[in-house]
């Protein structure tokens, strides 16, 4: 079936660096992927939604500077949190969207503290 | 505008019990439905998808859901819980056209021994 890799599965970075998150489909191709943000024992939070060749859509009240998306394949989107502070810290998941099966795969996660 | 209500966000069962987890969604055209599994600190996994063909969908590890367009239900049923089924379980919903997955809030399920 469609696998989504997520990388790193956990960073801890210090206060005012920027740390690199990717999403990688595998196994088909993504036009779409989706970047989710979830805080303890909540919901997923939806950031932003990348599509490959155009700038991301970032849902309201998320700060497209800080959290700079990049889908430039048709398999791979990324996501940097710059400047990252402690408020940032939190569970990050990707989501890529298989147009031919309607499924929506997520990857496995990535844990980020900052400390 | 299309929505997913979980009722219930802790649901407890005994080993071998019935579990039944509860989604209901709106939506103004024939949605799409999910069911997910997320183990903590792990990414979420398919259990089941409706996509408008059987109303009764079968999915992996001995889960099913019934889609129920005039109760506008989408529940979760697994017959016998096994104790590796205690996860978060999200409900989720979008429509031909839409992008994104619309999630419910959750559902904890602890399967007591």
């Amino acid at each position: 079936g469609a696998v989504v890799s997520q990388h790193p599965s956990w960073v801890i970075c210090k206060s005012g660096t920027s740390v690199k998150i990717e999403c990688r489909s595998l196994d088909f191709q993504a036009t779409t992927m989706f970047w989710y943000r979830q805080f303890p024992k909540q919901s997923l939070m939806l950031m932003a939604t990348s599509n490959e060749g155009s700038k991301a859509t970032y849902e309201q009240g998320v700060e497209k500077d800080k959290f700079l998306i990049n889908h430039a394949s048709l398999t791979l989107s990324t996501l940097t949190v710059t400047s990252a502070h402690p408020e940032d810290s939190s569970f990050y998941i990707c989501s890529a969207r298989d147009v031919l099966s309607y499924g929506y795969t997520f990857g496995s996660g990535t844990r980020l503290t900052v400390v | 505008a299309q929505s997913v209500t979980q009722l219930g966000s802790h649901v407890s069962v005994s080993e071998g019990a019935l579990v039944l987890l509860r989604c209901n969604y709106s939506s103004s055209v024939p949605p799409y439905l999910f069911w997910y599994v997320q183990y903590p600190n792990q990414g979420l996994q398919l259990l089941l998808k409706y996509t408008s063909a059987a109303t009764l969908v079968k999915g992996i590890n001995g889960f099913e859901a019934e889609f129920k367009k005039s109760e506008t239900s989408f529940h979760l049923t697994k017959p016998s819980a096994h104790m590796s089924d205690a996860a978060e379980y999200f409900c989720a919903v979008t429509q031909t056209g839409a992008n994104n997955l619309f999630f419910g809030t959750g559902t904890r399920l602890t399967v007591i021994p």
